[in-house]
């Protein structure tokens, strides 16, 4: 079992340029979880994807959107890039199905830097 | 909104001294709660998890957590802590009300002496 895959590992982005991060869940997992974590600060909730749609939301401008596929691989999109975007992205998969004590894996991140 | 904080940014602990993280949290019923670690660079791994039942539960790598209600804690606790278990750690709350999204503390990064 691969556990979730991120990439790329390392992105570096020009300020105003767009960027699609990529995940794959853990085998058997059916819900995308997308998370920033700036530079000394705990992760923080960018939205979850559950059956190829944007199931909720965290505090994030409409410059970031997602996309969930058939396989329950995911994307995320952020356009228009600030310097303030530059972060570690993470992204974490779970099984909703019908039981709720489940727990989030974790991929190992995309480094994000916005020159 | 649920809120959780750690209020240790930093913990330096002598190699093979014991180890208390401490986190509380507030939402308006008993959420899910979480314990993760996360190296340099890495990615976060899962320490320990309370859903219900006991307040004390084990996890991996030797760590422990309590949950207190009337504290809104759920503080981690190792009996002696090992060089490689330096890194940071992050506890984190979930509604109950099914498998929904985490509300992360900012971090308490650990430090361990010789």
């Amino acid at each position: 079992d691969a556990g979730v895959t991120q990439s790329p590992t390392h992105l570096i982005k020009t300020r105003g340029q767009q960027v699609t991060l990529r995940c794959s869940p853990k085998s058997g997992h059916d819900t995308v979880s997308w998370y920033q974590q700036a530079l000394g600060q705990g992760p923080q909730f960018i939205f979850q994807y559950y059956e190829e749609e944007e199931r909720q939301r965290g505090n994030f401008p409409d410059r970031f959107s997602g996309h969930q596929f058939p396989n329950y691989s995911s994307e995320l999109n952020v356009n228009a890039l600030l310097l303030g975007d530059s972060a570690l992205y993470l992204c974490a998969s779970s099984f909703l199905g019908s039981t709720s004590n489940t727990e989030a894996f974790f991929g190992q991140g995309t480094r994000l830097t916005v020159v | 909104a649920q809120s959780v904080t750690q209020p240790d940014i930093h913990i330096t602990v002598s190699e093979g001294a014991s180890l208390e993280l401490r986190c509380n949290y507030s939402y308006g019923a008993t959420p899910y709660l979480f314990w993760y670690v996360q190296s340099p660079g890495q990615g976060l791994q899962l320490l320990q998890k309370y859903f219900s039942g006991d307040t004390l539960v084990q996890g991996i790598k030797g760590f422990e957590a309590e949950f207190k209600r009337s504290q809104s804690s759920f503080n981690l606790r190792k009996p002696s802590v090992h060089w490689s278990d330096a890194a940071e750690y992050f506890c984190a709350v979930a509604p109950n009300s099914g498998y929904s999204t985490l509300t992360f503390g900012k971090g308490t990064m650990l430090l361990v002496s010789p």
